[in-house]
């Protein structure tokens, strides 16, 4: 039950884009097409933004996109607003848990 | 509206006992597994525990195993998590989801604290 592997912090200006990667291994991230991401704002609950790899919740902005290529998935954020700055999550299905990743700081300069 | 409602939180002394609960509404409880997720001060999110909708189901973290059990009454839309042999590494913020699917939290409560300090 190893957590899965995101940078500490990414950061980007409004406008641009930005990707986000999630690392994990064959038996969770590789595994199988489960892995969400969640947005957290200081002192709030977190937000799902995307799941099953690529599907996002009625309410999320299509700005927010998803994909993955075998151990490792990718967030990335398009059109970058201030709204956007929070951290970041990915979580993937196991055979037996839910495992989510270290986290990652978005700043948006 | 799916609404989740921690409650059991606060302050107990190491290897001490306590009991969270968690209730549901806006949804049919009994058709969703529910887990509890944690967060320590300042750190990232940790699976803690998973049940499926009817109950007979249940996993844990390894961190947790054997010190923790999840459960769940359907007859009144609530989920518990039963917190024994408590240590100082268990202080977080727990909280209450609903999953979708495999895996995914679509839900989340708003949290409720447990401090685990002498």
């Amino acid at each position: 039950q190893s957590a899965l592997t995101q940078p500490a912090s990414v950061s980007g200006s409004p406008g641009q884009s930005i990707t986000i990667s999630c690392t994990g291994i064959s038996s969770d991230v590789g595994g199988y097409n489960y892995v969400s991401w969640y947005q957290q704002y200081p002192g709030k609950a977190p937000k799902l933004m995307i799941y099953d790899v690529s599907d996002r919740p009625s309410g999320v902005s299509n700005r927010f996109s998803g994909s993955k290529s075998g151990n490792t998935a990718s967030l990335t954020i398009s059109g970058l607003q201030a709204e956007d700055e929070a951290d970041y999550y990915c979580s993937s299905y196991t055979s037996s848990s839910t495992v989510f990743g270290g986290g990652t700081k978005l700043t948006v300069l | 509206e799916v609404q989740l409602s921690e409650s059991g939180g606060g302050l107990v002394q190491p290897g001490g006992s306590l009991r969270l609960s968690c209730a549901a509404s806006g949804f049919t409880f009994s058709n969703y597994a529910m887990s509890w997720v944690r967060q320590a001060p300042g750190k990232g999110l940790e699976w803690v525990s998973g049940i499926s909708g009817s109950g007979s189901s249940t996993n844990y973290a390894d961190s947790v195993e054997g010190r923790f059990t999840i459960s769940r009454d359907n007859s009144k839309n609530t989920l518990y998590l039963q917190m024994n042999s408590l240590r100082a590494e268990d202080t977080a913020v727990y909280y209450c989801t609903k999953q979708e699917g495999y895996g995914a939290v679509d839900y989340w409560g708003q949290g409720t604290l447990v401090t685990v300090s002498s």
